[in-house]
């Protein structure tokens, strides 16, 4: 079964502080990891996948298969990043495996 | 183009009456998806085109849910009979074709309101 776990709801730390999403996933084969981020008023966008091993926006997620996890990271957080992340897996190779499961989201707030 | 484009973007309608949601997707972009988002819920996969072909409708609720992509650029999801639990954000993506390292490039979607 293909699985996205978010286990954490809300979180919420200080300008300038390490943040960190937590993403944990199930899938049996090679999946495609991502996160997509949704600003306030605004629609669905990607934030950053795991093929493209990119810093966006200072963000950082590293694919762990070992933990089977896919944690969004960025060292100092700043104020226009408090948003509602998702974190998504695609199936590769299989027919009607090209859908994307989400996870239930983080909704991040950075205060100041 | 402007992105994916969705209408309307609110709808409300009354319990059995039947609703019909319009997705624009990218121009050329071959592979178009629908997805349902419940309120504090992650978006939840509906169904999948390739051009006009429907190749995965494996989400759909039950048969009152149907959709279309008839030549292959617009589509239409059609609810029959709606039920107060059809309430939802009904979200619209597209990508360049299905296959992997294709992002999907989501619209701003339909918040659909059974009273």
């Amino acid at each position: 079964a293909q699985r996205v776990t978010q286990p954490e709801k809300l979180l919420s730390v200080f300008k300038g502080a390490p943040v960190e999403l937590k993403c944990n996933y199930s899938y049996s084969g090679s999946p495609e990891l991502f996160w997509y981020v949704q600003y306030s008023r605004q629609r669905l966008q990607l934030l950053l996948r795991h093929i493209s091993r990119e810093s966006i926006k200072g963000f950082t997620a590293d694919l762990n298969k070992g933990e089977t996890s896919f944690h969004l990271k960025k060292p100092f957080a700043q104020e226009e990043d408090s948003a509602m992340y998702y974190c998504a897996l695609r199936g590769v190779g299989i027919q009607g495996a090209q859908k994307l499961v989400f996870g239930q989201g983080t909704r991040l707030t950075i205060n100041p | 183009g402007a992105g994916v484009s969705q209408s309307p973007r609110y709808k409300v309608a009354k319990r059995g009456q039947d609703v019909a949601l319009r997705c624009d997707p990218i121009s050329g972009h071959v592979s178009l998806f629908w997805y349902q988002q419940a309120l504090g819920q992650g978006p939840e996969f509906l169904t999948y085109f390739q051009n006009e072909a429907q190749l995965d409708k494996s989400g759909l609720p039950s048969d009152r849910f149907f959709a279309e992509r008839p030549e292959g650029s617009v589509s239409t999801l059609k609810i029959q009979r709606t039920q107060q639990e059809d309430s939802a954000v009904y979200l619209c993506a597209s990508s360049l074709y299905g296959g992997g390292g294709q992002p999907q490039h989501f619209g701003d979607g339909t918040r659909l309101s059974i009273l």
